[in-house]
């Protein structure tokens, strides 16, 4: 199975000031196909998770441009440019290159 | 819009049985592989198992393989998950969501809630 190791676990912010969140997996998380099946999930409190980036670096439908990713291989960022309050919540990375899915440990964002 | 409502949570016994459903709308369901993840209270995502477009294929996590059975019904835009001999570790909240590529995961049910207590 491919382990996602997110780092750090929590990441006290100041209000506009940019968070950046580490994944790495255990394995190339290359597909057979030449895509990199990485995406980023965001989960505020009591909400479901929602999809914030998939390959890597794709940001999904009404995504706010300060959400970017980046990363190739096993080593993948993701960066909130200016942290507002409504992105507190929790972060995960998961794997969908190959089965069974993976999802990092999550990485809890909260204001400083 | 996409729509995905799970339903048939609720409070069992240990060893007891659960089959939660989850209905979608907004694609078309038949062409899409879904996948069910829950979430234990207070901690992480965990993914539980996944079943192809038609139904012939199902993976599981090690976790829940042997008990947990997932299905569908493309006539009725329906996936299952049939869960038997529950413990106190499968007390979680259970997601329904769609996996292909190559967005995987774009969308999510609101969740249903398994608490399995004597």
């Amino acid at each position: 199975d491919i382990v996602m190791t997110q780092t750090p676990l929590s990441s006290p912010v100041t209000l506009g000031q940019p968070a950046s969140i580490s994944c790495r997996s255990s394995q190339s998380l290359v597909h057979s196909d030449g895509n990199t099946y990485l995406s980023w999930l965001q989960q505020r409190p009591g909400q479901p998770p929602r999809l914030l980036i998939y390959k890597i670096s794709n940001r999904f439908s009404g995504v706010p441009d300060r959400f970017s990713g980046s990363g190739a291989g096993t080593d993948f960022t993701l960066k909130i440019s200016r942290v507002e309050a409504e992105d507190v919540g929790v972060y995960y990375c998961i794997q969908a290159t190959q089965f069974p899915r993976t999802f990092g440990q999550g990485t809890r964002v909260e204001i400083k | 819009e996409v729509q995905l409502l799970e339903s048939g949570g609720g409070l069992v016994q240990p060893g007891g049985s659960l089959r939660l459903s989850c209905a979608a709308s907004g694609f078309t369901f038949s062409s899409i592989a879904m996948t069910w993840v829950r979430q234990a209270p207070g901690r992480g995502l965990e993914w539980v198992s996944t079943i192809s477009d038609s139904g012939i294929n199902t993976h599981y996590a090690d976790s829940v393989k042997g008990r947990f059975t997932i299905s569908r019904d493309n006539s009725k835009n329906t996936l299952y998950l049939q869960m038997n001999s529950l413990g106190a570790e499968d007390t979680a909240l259970y997601y329904c969501s769609k996996d292909v590529g190559p967005i995987f995961f774009d969308y999510w049910g609101q969740g249903i809630l398994v608490t399995v207590s004597s």
